[in-house]
């Protein structure tokens, strides 16, 4: 079954602090990955996809096809940075995601 | 910059009534998504439409109908609402291939 599992409900970390958000796929096949975040009172927006290979606002992601995962990292947590993350997939020949429960993360000063 | 408007905010609607919830992007793409967002469940798909007139359904389509006459315009319907649909709703849109764009949402109680 295709899944996308995100362990943590909520990360709190303070500023300065490296940042890791899980995220770990279930999927037959070559799926595409993004991450998606909402910040307060903002929409849902896509901060970055594993094709692209970008670092937006710091964050990185690498897709990890041997262990399934697509952890969010970032080294330095900045207070912006607090918000609802949803990693999400995609399979092949669709535009339909499969999204992750969240994870809040929240960075204290 | 791509723009999905949903008509409404914040909605107040009654058991039993038939609601419709309206979404219209401005950047003529094909696909467009209706998800229901609740805390702990994450983003679930209710419905897509991949052009117009056509749909398909998301992984919770039971008590919900969609529409999609013209290709800007993809319309939730809600046709005897009930308290387990109170929610937040999020329309979405895509060009194929491409990552999908979000309304702000419209938080919807059923009383």
């Amino acid at each position: 079954a295709q899944r996308v599992t995100q362990p943590e409900k909520l990360l709190s970390v303070f500023k300065g602090a490296p940042v890791e958000l899980k995220c770990n796929y279930s999927y037959s096949g070559s799926p595409e990955l993004f991450w998606y975040v909402q910040y307060s009172r903002q929409r849902l927006q896509l901060l970055l996809r594993h094709i692209s290979r970008e670092s937006i606002k710091g964050f990185t992601a690498d897709l990890n096809k041997g262990e399934t995962s697509f952890h969010l990292k970032k080294p330095f947590a900045q207070e912006e940075d607090s918000a609802m993350y949803y990693c999400a997939l995609s399979g092949y020949n669709t535009d339909k995601l499969i999204f992750g429960t969240g994870t809040r993360l929240q960075v204290f000063p | 910059d791509v723009k999905v408007t949903q008509s409404s905010r914040y909605l107040v609607k009654r058991t039993g009534e038939k609601v419709f919830l309206e979404c219209v992007q401005d950047m003529d793409h094909e696909n467009m998504f209706w998800y229901r967002q609740d805390p702990g469940l994450g983003l679930r798909l209710i419905y897509f439409s991949y052009d117009v007139k056509m749909k398909e359904k998301g992984d919770i389509p039971e008590g919900y109908s969609v529409s999609r006459e013209k290709k800007e315009r993809f319309s939730l319907i809600l046709e005897s609402a009930s308290t387990n649909q109170t929610s937040m709703y999020l329309c979405a849109s895509s060009r194929g291939g491409g990552p999908q764009h979000f309304g702000d949402g419209t938080r919807l109680s059923i009383l």
